[in-house]
């Protein structure tokens, strides 16, 4: 249904790190867009961790990273904090289909 | 830090119109981006809805096959969102957020999102 494939979920530890893959295709990731990424507390609205592939927004803590190689990228987050428990969406262009697109998103559970 | 509002009514019967405003503040609403709509119906993903600027440059996701229609009023900072022929799959949560130029950029910042059942 997504264009976008996440994992619908990846847990860890505290203090452990979790990588969250983002999978597009040839219309999209493949094609050179960019992946940014996105962090949702339950009952809040999403918020931006991750744009342009690897760039974080001022206040964003530097354990969140992302990368993008070919038609995937990746959200890595190191010394995972209880506080990163969160949903987390990427999201592209789409040259087909001429819009944004979004992953189904991958719940975080921090052990 | 520009900050976006979300506001309409709760509830809206099947194969009515959904109309939803989005108030953008101290002015921001002029500038060079892009105000968008975001919905996620609850439980599931983010879908990308629309997308205005303040020249009422418009995109549309086509899967929603022309029934959103989004408009601006720089007058009142406002963005709205009017959908048409609405049925329960509809029933979601509404963001709007703001977007720069780059059709393939991110979204930042969003409003705090309102929630709207479609019911009889």
């Amino acid at each position: 249904q997504f264009v976008l494939t996440q994992p619908p979920s990846v847990s860890g530890a505290p203090g452990q790190t979790v990588t969250i893959s983002c999978t597009g295709s040839s219309s999209n990731t493949g094609a050179g867009y960019d992946v940014h990424w996105y962090q949702q507390v339950p009952g809040t609205a999403p918020k931006l961790v991750i744009y342009r592939n690897s760039n974080r927004p001022s206040g964003v803590p530097d354990r969140f990273s992302g990368s993008k190689s070919g038609t995937s990228a990746s959200l890595a987050i190191t010394g995972l904090h209880t506080e990163d428990e969160a949903d987390y969406y990427c999201q592209s262009y789409d040259s087909r289909l001429s819009s944004s697109v979004f992953g189904g998103g991958t719940k975080l559970t921090v052990l | 830090q520009v900050q976006l509002q979300e506001s309409g009514p709760g509830l809206v019967k099947p194969s009515e119109t959904l109309s939803l405003n989005c108030t953008v503040s101290d002015d921001a609403i002029a500038g060079d981006y892009y105000w968008s709509w975001i919905r996620q119906p609850p439980g599931k993903g983010l879908e990308w809805i629309a997308s205005i600027s303040h020249s009422r440059s418009t995109y549309y996701n086509p899967t929603l096959k022309n029934r959103p229609t989004i408009s601006i009023d720089t007058t009142k900072n406002q963005v709205s969102l009017r959908l048409r022929s609405v049925t329960a799959a509809d029933t979601a949560i509404y963001f709007c957020a703001r977007r720069s130029r780059v059709p393939a950029s991110w979204f930042d910042p969003w409003g705090q999102g309102t929630l709207v059942t479609v019911s009889s």
